[in-house]
């Protein structure tokens, strides 16, 4: 059983850039959110997309945007890239949609905004 | 306002002893709380899930306790072992509707030889 992977792991952009930020989640699941982690905090939701559809959104702007595929990967695009960007972007899937439903972390992409 | 807190200052235990950390949490409902571990440089990985409706669930050497009414949980590491050092995260579901989790800052726990 293949775990949730990200790519790519390392990325440094510079302001005003955008960026595209890939998830393959776990076979079987059906469900993927995206998180922000700033150093030394815990991570902060994004989004989630639940058979392709965004399901729930956290307190970020509308330059977050994201995409789930029929194949249930998906990608998180940001764009006009500010320095506050600098963070870990984790993707996490679970096998369902509900809050009992363990999620599954990959080991996030460290973006770098100079 | 609504947030989850947790121990802000790092938890030092001599190996051996019991670990126990705090998550408490505001004007949140959630029907389920998460604990999760994370390494340095790796994403969090699940340990256990707890409902409203139980007060205590056993995994091994871990234990959680939550208590509604208190709006608190804890989580406990028995017989800690220097590979138990890592950050503890709890998440909770704000409003029920399963369209998101939101995470406490995590507490770095530091078992010593």
């Amino acid at each position: 059983e293949t775990g949730v992977t990200q790519s790519p792991t390392h990325l440094i952009k510079t302001r005003g850039q955008q960026v595209t930020l890939r998830c393959s989640s776990q076979s079987g699941h059906n469900t993927v959110s995206w998180y922000q982690q700033a150093l030394g905090q815990g991570p902060q939701f994004i989004f989630q997309y639940y058979r392709e559809e965004e399901n729930g959104r956290g307190n970020f702007p509308p330059r977050f945007s994201g995409l789930q595929f029929p194949n249930y990967s998906s990608e998180l695009n940001v764009n006009a890239l500010e320095l506050d960007d600098s963070a870990l972007y984790l993707c996490a899937s679970s096998l369902d949609l509900g809050s009992n439903q363990p999620q599954h972390f990959g080991d996030g992409t460290r973006l770098s905004i100079l | 306002s609504q947030k989850i807190e947790q121990n802000s200052e790092a938890l030092n235990i001599q190996e051996g002893k019991t670990a126990t950390l705090t998550c408490n949490y505001t004007n949140y409902s959630p029907a389920y709380l998460q604990w999760y571990r994370q390494d340095p440089g790796r994403g969090p990985v699940f340990l256990l899930l707890i409902r409203e409706n139980e007060k205590e669930k056993r995994k091994e050497r871990l234990k959680v306790t939550f208590d509604t009414t208190l709006k608190q949980s804890l989580f406990h590491i028995t017989a800690s072992q220097p590979a138990d050092s890592a950050t503890y995260l709890c998440a909770l579901d704000p409003d029920s509707s399963a369209s998101k989790i939101i995470f406490g800052s995590g507490t770095r726990l530091s078992i010593r030889p």
